[in-house]
């Protein structure tokens, strides 16, 4: 059972600090997600990573897929109020299902 | 880009009743698709998936049944719910190895 751990899982910071969340897997993934989610909606899709030491940089957003394809980072730089949500990664193996990580609750206080 | 709906948006239902829950794509033909449930704003379990008409694979056991009459319709059904079933569901539709999701049913039973 491949298993993606997220943390932290619960994060609360001033408005403009930095953050990073991590995912981290035993497991080896093709590629991975990172989602955003607002409460009482859908999670909406930030960015996949595909290639081993990729960085993608979205806005304040920069996420990295680590080397060997078995973990990632988001970092957040400046945090602002809008930035509060439920962040989850999840892998994709090949067989048709994601593994999601259990998410980091983010609030980003004015 | 492929949008997907879900209703409906909020049900309250008692113990004991029928449970329909369609979701429903567009922008995309013959796609994958899967049921989530998610737990007080973390993360999601995946129930049930599809990859063509009629074809359901389920993850866990339970009272919950889906099934897939269309080739972009599917339904999550119970004939009969129990308090455990409450939560927010979700609806997923792939695009390559990322997943697209609705905007989510949330279900009290009572």
């Amino acid at each position: 059972t491949q298993l993606l751990e997220q943390s932290p899982q619960f994060l609360s910071i001033q408005e403009g600090e930095n953050l990073t969340v991590y995912c981290n897997s035993s497991s080896v993934f093709s590629s991975l997600q990172w989602y955003r989610q607002e409460p009482g909606e859908g999670p909406v899709l930030l960015v996949t990573v595909v290639t081993g030491g990729e960085v993608k940089k979205l806005k304040r957003l920069t996420f990295q897929f680590g080397d060997a394809r078995k973990d990632s980072s988001l970092h957040i730089t400046a945090a602002q109020p809008g930035d509060t949500g439920l962040y989850l990664c999840a892998g994709a193996a090949g067989n048709y299902k994601l593994t999601f990580g259990k998410g980091t609750l983010l609030t980003v206080n004015p | 880009s492929q949008t997907i709906h879900q209703w409906p948006a909020t049900l309250v239902q008692p113990v004991g009743s029928p449970l329909s829950l369609e979701c429903t794509v567009e922008g995309t033909s013959n796609p994958n698709l899967y049921w989530y449930r998610q737990a007080a704003g973390r993360g999601l379990q995946l129930l049930f998936y599809s990859v063509g008409i009629g074809q359901i694979s389920s993850e866990v056991p339970q009272n919950l049944s889906a099934s897939r009459p269309q080739d972009r319709q599917f339904i999550l059904s119970s004939k009969k719910l129990l308090l455990s079933d409450s939560g927010f569901y979700l609806c997923a539709s792939t695009g390559t190895d990322t997943q697209y999701f609705g905007p989510g049913t949330r279900l009290t039973v009572l």
